[in-house]
């Protein structure tokens, strides 16, 4: 079966700490991506990898950052957490010949306090 | 501007009466309209994806429409287990995707 998995359910912060958010999938899938869900606002695209090494911004990129070493693992960085980053983060991975539905991970919902 | 708008924003329910949830869309290409399904604390999870106007698709008690401006969703003879909050969403590019807020179905027994 199909996995995406996001490496915290939960995390808490401080303001001011640089943060990991880590996924990984088993699909060989070469592009993923980085959302976070806020309620009433939907899910916001803040970055998307279209294959290793490679990135393209979103609508929310401010404060973030990525990394795409290998094909499996696509990783999102918070430089420096703020309060206004607290927010369900979501990746998703997509098989790029189909361009079709998206698999999600669990999500980490992260508190910066 | 591409956008997505579902309503209504929540739906309450008595199991056994169906309804419909309404996707709006404007985008400029229409490249494929997908529905999720999501649990709460997890992530989103494939329903359907209709790529014309006309096309229907089918999956248990949903079953997903499609016209140039919206999409619906009916539900017929909802059972509790349905409850969840549906998301519409429409690809634009191979980048952009975009999400509407959702609506929350909650069913009654």
């Amino acid at each position: 079966d199909v996995k995406v998995t996001q490496s915290s359910r939960y995390l808490v912060k401080r303001t001011g700490e640089k943060v990991f958010l880590e996924c990984v999938q088993d699909m060989d899938h070469e592009n993923m991506f980085w959302y976070r869900q806020d309620p009433g606002l939907g899910l916001r695209l803040i970055y998307f990898s279209y294959d290793v090494k490679m990135k393209e911004k979103g609508d929310i990129p401010e404060g973030y950052s990525v990394s795409r070493e290998k094909k499996e693992r696509f990783s999102l960085i918070l430089e420096s957490a703020s309060t206004n980053q607290t927010s369900m983060y979501l990746c998703a991975s997509r098989d790029s010949s189909t361009n079709e539905k998206l698999f999600f991970g669990s999500g980490t919902q992260l508190s910066v306090l | 501007e591409d956008q997505v708008t579902q309503s209504p924003e929540a739906l309450r329910l008595q199991e056994g009466e169906s309804s419909s949830l309404n996707c709006s869309y404007t985008v400029s290409g229409l490249r494929g309209l997908f529905w999720y399904r999501q649990d709460p604390g997890k992530g989103p999870e494939f329903l359907f994806t209709l790529y014309s106007a006309g096309e229907e698709k089918e999956k248990e008690r949903l079953k997903a429409t499609l016209t140039k401006k919206e999409s619906f969703l009916h539900i017929t003879a909802p059972k509790p287990e349905d409850s969840a909050t549906y998301l519409c969403a429409v690809q634009a590019s191979a980048s952009k995707i975009i999400f509407g807020s959702g609506t929350r179905l909650s069913i009654r027994p």
